[in-house]
């Protein structure tokens, strides 16, 4: 069976410290991967999605960006994080055909003071 | 104006009650999503349908395409399923992502 792991699940960073989040996907090959974020107050939002090694296509200008190194490994970066970059991040991934079903991962909660 | 609008934000009911929480959405869509989210963050999935209606034990979601409306049910209100219920919607036209709403709270008191 397929399984989503995210870590760290909880993180407390400093504003301009940099940020790496990682997400990882088991028991399925070449799956679409995205990263989205929930802000305080706030729905989900799409940051990036990747539809293969290499391959990020983003969604909103930000102070992020996002790497795919592995075919089943979705990295989130900052070099310099923001207040605004505070909030709940969720990896997700779908089949490669069959995007509209996806499964998300646990999460990690991020605070920027 | 969101694309993908829900009703009500908040809502608080008793144990027992029947529940329905609304969602429409404004752009073309291949499938909507229902989601749960718990307080400490992680998401179900409920739901992912395209037409007509789907059950699942107390959970009904149901789905019009042509009013781009619709609505997820939950009868005989329990206080564990007290959390944050999401509708998100697949746009269809590639591996680009969903489009969420912004939550309806729900609180079941005993």
């Amino acid at each position: 069976s397929q399984t989503i792991h995210q870590w760290p699940a909880t993180l407390v960073q400093p504003v301009g410290s940099p940020l790496s989040l990682e997400c990882t996907v088991e028991g399925t090959s070449n799956p679409n991967l995205y990263w989205y974020r929930q802000a305080a107050g706030r729905g989900l939002q799409l940051l990036f999605y990747s539809v293969g090694i290499g391959q990020i296509s983003s969604e909103v200008p930000q102070n992020l960006s996002a790497s795919r190194p592995q075919d089943r490994q979705f990295i989130l970066s900052s070099k310099k994080l923001l207040l605004s970059d505070s909030g709940f991040y969720l990896c997700a991934w779908s089949p490669l055909t069959y995007y509209n079903e996806q499964f998300f991962g646990p999460g990690t909660r991020l605070t920027v003071l | 104006k969101n694309e993908v609008e829900q009703s009500p934000q908040n809502l608080t009911a008793q144990e027992g009650e029947f529940i329905t929480i609304n969602c429409s959405y404004s752009v073309g869509i291949s499938a909507l999503h229902w989601l749960q989210q718990h307080p400490g963050g992680g998401i179900v999935s409920l739901f992912m349908l395209s037409s007509g209606k789907k059950k699942h034990g107390r959970l009904i979601a149901t789905i019009n395409i042509q009013e781009k409306h619709s609505s997820l049910h939950i009868t005989a209100s329990h206080p564990r399923d007290s959390a944050v219920y999401i509708c998100a919607v697949g746009r269809g036209g590639g591996a680009d992502g969903l489009t969420f709403g912004k939550g309806t709270h729900l609180i079941i008191q005993p």
